[in-house]
């Protein structure tokens, strides 16, 4: 596609219920990242895979939290039994290479309640 | 980890005005990127600039990697120019950013 492309773009779960947020990165792009984004402030790194090999998962903020990118294209964010402290914009992006320029989606609003 | 400082937190422009946005950073760095953060949460990529300066319309980006900062230039501010602006350096593969700048354009 054009761009990096997240869905859905807003989410109310309830506590204790299971997300799932998607990411389809831009076509040929080998790097992948979730960031989180808490209201007022400047995004933060979650994980990063390159293809579908998860390299670094160490900005997850606990078990709770679980990606995904089986084919080394779209990837997924799962939240495991939802606190409300996971309410949060949660931002994808993917770059062609390693250290290389990253494009960021829309985003996925979570609202926990 | 890296540390990215951004001043001033808020910025208020007439429409017109001139303002220059600064963002410090506390180690070497393998490249810089700088975003305008819309009202819809889109972060629009502006300038990606390891060193040197770059320009895009009335927007410009120095970074003097030795010196551990960069500077964005807005130049004859509009109304659509409002929004948070976004420092962010890449160290390896990993982007760090800074808490932003809100900018205001008043008409």
């Amino acid at each position: 596609g054009a761009g990096v492309s997240q869905s859905p773009r807003y989410k109310v779960a309830k506590r204790g219920q299971d997300v799932a947020l998607r990411c389809d990165p831009i076509s040929g792009h080998v790097s992948l990242f979730w960031y989180q984004q808490a209201l007022g402030q400047g995004p933060e790194f979650l994980t990063y895979f390159q293809n579908e090999a998860q390299l670094d998962k160490s900005g997850l903020p606990s078990d709770r939290f679980f990606a995904e990118r089986p084919e080394g294209s779209v990837s997924t964010l799962k939240i495991q039994r939802t606190q409300q402290e996971d309410s949060a914009v949660y931002l994808c992006a993917s770059s062609l290479e390693r250290q290389t320029e990253a494009f960021f989606g829309q985003g996925t609003r979570l609202t926990v309640v | 980890g890296i540390q990215v400082e951004q001043s001033p937190p808020d910025l208020i422009l007439q429409e017109g005005a001139n303002s220059t946005l600064r963002c410090n950073f506390s180690d070497s760095v393998n490249n810089l990127q700088w975003f305008h953060q819309n009202p819809w949460g889109q972060l629009i990529n502006l300038f990606y600039i390891p060193s040197g300066t770059k320009q895009n319309g009335r927007l410009s980006a120095t970074t003097v990697a030795t010196e551990r900062y960069s500077l964005l230039y807005i130049s004859s501010s509009q109304t659509t120019d409002s929004g948070v602006y976004f420092c962010a350096v890449l160290n390896d593969y990993k982007l760090s950013f800074g808490a932003g700048t809100t900018v205001t354009v008043r008409a």
